[in-house]
């Protein structure tokens, strides 16, 4: 079955410093790849999605991924994190003709001012 | 900007009543999906709809859960009879429809006493 696995379950960053959240799925074929946040007290709304051409794809906010086919790895990463970006982050995955996304169960994240 | 729409916002309920989530996609987003989000957890899949079909209802508990979405726009998520278990957010969502975006709504968040 399709899975997919966030490393981090609890970061805790001081502003400035750089963020990594890992993602790993398990499919060998044709994926589409999300990064969704949901900030304090606010829906879930979309950062980031791979589907193809450049596998290092930007985002909202400063925030870039990096798709590695060959790692079946999708990381986030924000070179200085501000205190605004506390929140909850998702990945998800959608691969081949499942058009379901299965997510990853989050990485809370807490910058310290 | 064009939102999904959810109500309520929180529903307080004994356990063996019923209770009625309604959700209102954004316009002409073809594709609608209710998920169940434990704290901690990421999004879990329970029906999508595509105008008013049901294409996957796999992971939906048919024998307390109902959706429906009878003119292919608006939708109501409905648990009879409740159980403590039940307690969760529950997120409405939509999309063009295929392996792109989806928006999510505020949540419902039900607490079952």
């Amino acid at each position: 079955a399709q899975s997919v696995s966030q490393h981090n379950h609890h970061v805790i960053l001081s502003e400035a410093a750089s963020l990594e959240l890992g993602c790993n799925y398990s499919y060998g074929g044709t994926v589409n790849l999300f990064w969704y946040v949901q900030y304090p007290g606010q829906h879930l709304q979309l950062l980031l999605k791979y589907f193809s051409g450049d596998p290092l794809v930007k985002g909202i906010k400063g925030f870039e991924a990096e798709f590695i086919k060959s790692k079946f790895s999708f990381n986030l990463r924000k070179p200085s994190v501000q205190w605004s970006d506390t929140a909850e982050y998702f990945c998800a995955v959608n691969a081949g003709n499942n058009r379901k996304l299965i997510w990853g169960l989050g990485t809370s994240l807490a910058v310290n001012p | 900007e064009a939102e999904v729409a959810q109500s309520p916002r929180y529903k307080i309920t004994e356990k063996s009543q019923a209770v009625a989530f309604w959700c209102d996609p954004i316009s002409g987003h073809a594709t609608l999906y209710w998920y169940r989000q434990i704290l901690g957890q990421g999004p879990e899949l329970l029906v999508q709809f595509q105008d008013e079909s049901v294409v996957d209802d796999s992971q939906l508990p048919k024998d307390r859960f109902s959706a429906e979405r009878l003119k292919g726009v608006d939708s109501t998520l409905k648990i009879q009879p409740a159980e403590l278990g039940d307690s969760a957010m529950y997120l409405c969502a939509s999309s063009l429809g295929g392996p792109g975006e989806q928006f999510f709504g505020p949540g419902t968040r039900l607490t079952v006493l």
